[in-house]
């Protein structure tokens, strides 16, 4: 079955501190990855996303993921945390089966600490 | 301005009283999609549209009804609500597919007494 697995529901960094948020997933073809953020009472945006070439993808506001086909992982780093950053952060998997569905994680909230 | 507009943006109604919440973009995006969000649950998808009168369903339709009669609109339907469908309600689109962006509107946060 497909799915995503975003394991921490919530984690709190310092600001100037280093963030991963972590991302497995399953899905039976080849997946497109993307990692999306949501503002408090905002839409999504999408931060980056993946489909094949280079593994480690830069996105906007500093973010960059890894994509990592022999752990099932698309995690989501930035070296530094700003206190703007805090907001909840979805990954998300979709494709060419199953129906064309876009499945996403249950969020992970990121609290920034002064 | 590129954008994805919702309607309305919070709505309270009561069981059973039919209602319908307007998806429109500007963008001439073909792929149109509904998402439902609850705590714990991220963002869980409902219907979806590739094209004009081409829709199908996600992983949680029940209780729900669409239809996309034309390019840039894509009305979510609840016939009979119920209180387990109180939600935060989200409508996105994206070019072609759903492995290209999807572009979020706003939200319409319903409640169902």
């Amino acid at each position: 079955a497909q799915s995503v697995t975003q394991p921490d529901i919530h984690i709190t960094v310092s600001e100037g501190a280093s963030l991963e948020l972590r991302c497995n997933y399953s899905y039976g073809a080849t997946p497109y990855l993307f990692w999306y953020v949501q503002s408090p009472g905002q839409g999504l945006q999408l931060l980056l996303k993946y489909f094949s070439g280079d593994t480690l993808v830069q996105g906007i506001k500093g973010f960059e993921a890894e994509f990592k086909r022999s752990q099932s992982s698309f995690n989501l780093r930035k070296p530094s945390v700003h206190w703007s950053d805090a907001a909840e952060y979805f990954c998300a998997v979709a494709g060419n089966t199953g129906g064309f569905k876009t499945i996403f994680g249950a969020g992970t909230r990121l609290f920034v600490k002064a | 301005e590129a954008q994805v507009t919702q309607n309305p943006r919070y709505l309270i109604t009561v069981t059973g009283k039919k209602l319908t919440v307007t998806c429109s973009q500007n963008m001439n995006h073909e792929y149109m999609s509904w998402y439902r969000q609850d705590p714990g649950l991220g963002l869980r998808q409902i219907y979806y549209s590739m094209n004009v009168e081409v829709t199908d369903k996600g992983d949680v339709p029940e209780g729900y009804k669409v239809s996309r009669k034309e390019k840039r609109n894509f009305p979510l339907i609840l016939e009979s609500p119920s209180p387990n469908q109180t939600s935060l309600y989200f409508c996105a689109s994206a070019i072609g597919r759903a492995t290209d962006t999807q572009y979020f509107g706003p939200g319409t946060r319903l409640t169902v007494l």
